[in-house]
This record gives C-alpha cells, structure tokens and sequence, in this order.
C-alpha cells in the first residue's frame, strides 16, 4: 500500500525566500506524481506533474523534481510571495489504477 | 469551460442525522470522485465511477454512506446517520477518463456533525 509523506507539516517564511516542500513515497510503481494547491475553503488546484519518466517540470516560480529510485519529490517555489500561503499536496498516482495517494500536506505562510 | 460543481458548501447537523452532497462533473467527463478530507489529512477516495458504473468503492464505509451517478453526470453522497467523526470536507472531482493524467476538482462541502 502507497504511503506518502510531506515534509514539514507547516512553513513560515518571510516574502522573497526560496524555500523547498518535500514529498516522499514508498511504492516506486508510479504513473505520475503531483502537486496541488489547495486554499482555505476551495478545493485543489494542480500545480505540476510529473510523468514517472521525467526528473523535473517548471511552471513560472516552481519547479518540481521527481526522483522514483529514492522516492522522493521536491518542490521549489522561487522569490516567494504572500500570495504563494497555501496548502501544498502532493499526490502520487498509481501505475496500475490511476488512483491518488496524498500526502498529509505543508501549510505555508509567506510573511509580508 | 466551467468547473466541477458542488452544494451545499457548508453544513451542519446533528449525529444520527442524514445528509445528501450533490456534484455536477466538468461537461464530458466520464470518471466522477467522492473524496473524503478530515482536518490536517490529505483527500481519501470514498468511491470512483466510470459513467454511472461503480469502479472502486473500496474505501467508502457502506454501512452508513451510499453514492450514485444516475445517467453518468451528476453524482450524489449520502450519509445516514451521520456520526461526529464524518466531520469533514467532501471534494468531488471528475477527469476525461480513468488514465487522463489529472482530476479537477470542486470546492467541497464542508460538514460538521455536532
């Protein structure tokens, strides 16, 4: 059974930092691993994804890297604005079923 | 192209009361989710359709909880009798098909069970 887990549970920063989120998973046997963003009363919001056969995707600030050997994802949010605060997911799916596996999530507060 | 839509947002009952969520997928999607996010976890599946077929309800606890997709569109969860540790956010959310690479989702309704 898929287990993912983010670290840190909770990041404060101040704005204009660079800061990384990480995301681990214990089954390699993955289609594509995400990331969302999820607001305080909305629902998820994709950022990235990263097919199993990639190592990273960028979007504007982030950039997102995917390692399936260790089982580790990263996501680095570039220059980071009040505007990033939010609840980053990670989810990995699976290469069998298609079905998501999120991770508990890292609240993040970028401080003005 | 509008999103998935869900209602109510918000609700509030008692336990042992029942409760029925609506969801209305993006036009043309043919998978349809009912996730589960209790407060600090991340989304749970309850139940995934393909059409208005049933693909994995593995996870959803039928004892207290039903779900279905009459004529493969809109979606309603049902919760009867509710009890306080349902307390949760409920996100739907829809794809293309089951192998598209990612799901849309709605704003969720919140329920708390007093």
């Amino acid at each position: 059974k898929q287990e993912v887990t983010q670290i840190p549970a909770a990041l404060s920063v101040p704005e204009g930092e660079n800061l990384v989120l990480n995301c681990s998973f214990t089954d390699s046997a993955i289609y594509n691993l995400q990331w969302f963003r999820q607001d305080p009363g909305k629902g998820l919001t994709s950022l990235l994804l990263i097919q199993s056969s990639q190592r990273e995707q960028t979007s504007g600030r982030l950039n997102a890297s995917l390692d399936k050997s260790s089982g580790r994802s990263t996501l680095y949010i570039a220059a980071s604005q009040p505007g990033d605060s939010a609840t980053y997911l990670c989810a990995s799916v699976d290469g069998s079923n298609y079905k998501l596996t999120f991770g508990k999530g890292t609240l993040l507060t970028v401080n003005p | 192209e509008a999103g998935v839509a869900q209602s109510p947002r918000y609700k509030i009952i008692e336990k042992r009361q029942s409760v029925a969520f609506w969801c209305n997928p993006i036009s043309g999607h043919a998978t349809l989710y009912w996730y589960q996010q209790i407060l600090g976890q991340g989304p749970k599946l309850l139940i995934q359709f393909q059409n208005n077929g049933v693909v994995d309800d593995s996870q959803l606890p039928k004892d207290r909880f039903s779900a279905e997709r009459l004529k493969g569109v809109d979606s309603t969860l049902k919760i009867q009798p509710a009890k306080l540790e349902d307390s949760a956010v409920y996100l739907c959310a829809s794809s293309l098909v089951v192998r598209a690479k990612t799901q849309y989702f709605g704003p969720g309704t919140r329920l708390t069970v007093l």
